[in-house]
């Protein structure tokens, strides 16, 4: 089955700064990677996401990149603010619509 | 508003005992899911369903039972035969069960036995 991969599991960064997060997966027949926000207390949000067709999507400070060859796709926040602190996971589906999600990221912006 | 609502948020029981943990959504939504999570992990798929009156299991079902007899409701036992049940149960749905139809989850019921 799918193994999804997530690093690192802690990201410390300083407000304003960028910060990246990286997964790999395994299967390659997986064609649809979300990444989910999860604030404390909560339920996990869909932030972005991207399709296997597409190598980048951005959505203001949001950006997702894929490399269907090496497998493996990133998230990358800039101007990083307080707000921005949560845990954040990947996720792989395939076809068949199953989904293997990351470990997670906690993610710290310090003001 | 749209979405999905787990109750209660805070579930406490003794060992040996049932549970039950709910979930409902008003998303019109055909596929929902259960997760588990524990501290440090990612959430790990307990049981789906992609339309009424049919579900599957996920990952780590044993110990755990479902039923979808409406479309918005789908309901989690967790039965005393799970070893470990002391963790953060999350309900998901998503429009429909294939992929590239991203999951909208619920806050969450934590459930504590002792």
């Amino acid at each position: 089955g799918e193994n999804v991969e997530q690093h690192p599991s802690t990201l410390s960064v300083q407000e304003g700064d960028s910060a990246v997060i990286k997964c790999t997966y395994s299967d390659s027949a997986s064609n649809y990677f979300p990444w989910y926000k999860q604030e404390l207390g909560k339920g996990p949000q869909l932030i972005i996401d991207i399709r296997s067709n597409v190598g980048e999507k951005k959505d203001q400070r949001i950006a997702v990149t894929l490399n269907k060859t090496a497998k493996h796709f990133s998230l990358h926040i800039t101007e990083t603010q307080p707000e921005d602190s949560a845990v954040y996971f990947c996720a792989a589906y395939t076809n068949a619509g199953k989904s293997t999600f990351g470990d997670g990221t906690t993610l710290t912006v310090k003001p | 508003d749209g979405g999905i609502t787990q109750s209660p948020k805070y579930l406490f029981r003794k060992e040996g005992q049932n549970v039950t943990l709910s979930c409902e959504q008003n998303l019109n939504h055909d596929a929902m899911y259960w997760y588990r999570q524990d501290p440090g992990q990612g959430l790990r798929l307990i049981y789906y369903s992609q339309i009424v009156n049919d579900f599957q299991k996920g990952d780590i079902a044993e110990g755990y039972s479902v039923s979808r007899e409406k479309k918005e409701s789908f309901p989690l036992t967790v039965t005393s035969a799970q070893k470990n049940p002391t963790a953060f149960y999350l309900c998901a749905s998503s429009s429909t069960g294939g992929a590239g139809s991203p999951l909208h989850f619920g806050n969450g019921t934590r459930l504590t036995v002792t």
